[in-house]
């Protein structure tokens, strides 16, 4: 079957703009993680979705950053006022309950100019 | 409060010969281990995991970790390096509750002809 999906896999604005990233977990997983993955770093958590409710939001770093799970599938993490240290890899994960396998997407690579 | 350790940034081996990652971490509590591999330009995939059975984990691609609670490791090794191991291996550690993921800075392993 399909795996995790993230759009767009490259997305670059400018600082103080808005953005978007959209991932699709497999199908009928529970649990969807996102992350962020710094050049020459290990994915740091940000925020750790059960069905729709967001279950652990404490890695994200300040109330620019958002995320939205509504019907329990398709998760949209929000930015804004982008700042150039936000650039980075953002990637996503879903797994069928937590501490199942996570299955890890391709990742959005943010650019802010 | 979790974190993992992996020493060594970058580590080469000869085609053929033994592969050996190295991992420490820190948990106040039970850790459940994972290694995970991410080769060029694709997502990150689940090499091997331990949740508290067995200490010797068998992972895909003939790779295996021990998990040793008194030397706080969780070391990935492979007895005989082929080519296509060439990756960045990243070590993880949860906690029971699987909301969070802590993972290391990563080793990017080159193969050498």
């Amino acid at each position: 079957g399909a795996g995790v999906s993230q759009t767009p896999s490259n997305k670059v604005t400018e600082k103080g703009k808005y953005v978007e990233l959209r991932c699709d977990p497999i199908s009928g997983h529970t649990a969807l993680y996102w992350y962020r993955q710094s050049l020459g770093q290990g994915p740091e958590f940000l925020i750790y979705f059960q069905g729709t409710g967001a279950a652990d939001d404490s890695g994200l770093p300040n109330d620019r950053f958002f995320a939205v799970r509504p019907e329990g599938s398709v998760s949209t993490l929000k930015i804004q006022r982008t700042e150039r240290g936000d650039s980075a890899v953002y990637l996503c994960a879903s797994s069928l309950t937590s501490l199942d396998t996570q299955y890890f997407g391709p990742g959005t690579r943010l650019t802010v100019l | 409060a979790q974190s993992v350790t992996q020493l060594g940034s970058h580590v080469s081996v000869s085609e053929g010969a033994l592969v050996l990652l190295r991992c420490n971490y820190s948990s106040s509590v039970p850790p459940y281990l994972f290694w995970y591999v991410q080769y060029p330009n694709q997502g990150l995939q689940l090499l091997l995991k331990y949740t508290s059975a067995a200490t010797l984990v068998k992972g895909i691609n003939g790779f295996e970790a021990e998990f040793k609670k008194s030397e706080t490791s969780f070391h990935l090794t492979k007895p005989s390096a082929h080519m296509s191991d060439a990756a960045e291996y990243f070590c993880a550690v949860s906690v029971n509750t699987g909301n969070q993921f802590y993972f290391g800075t990563g080793t990017s392993l080159t193969v050498i002809p």
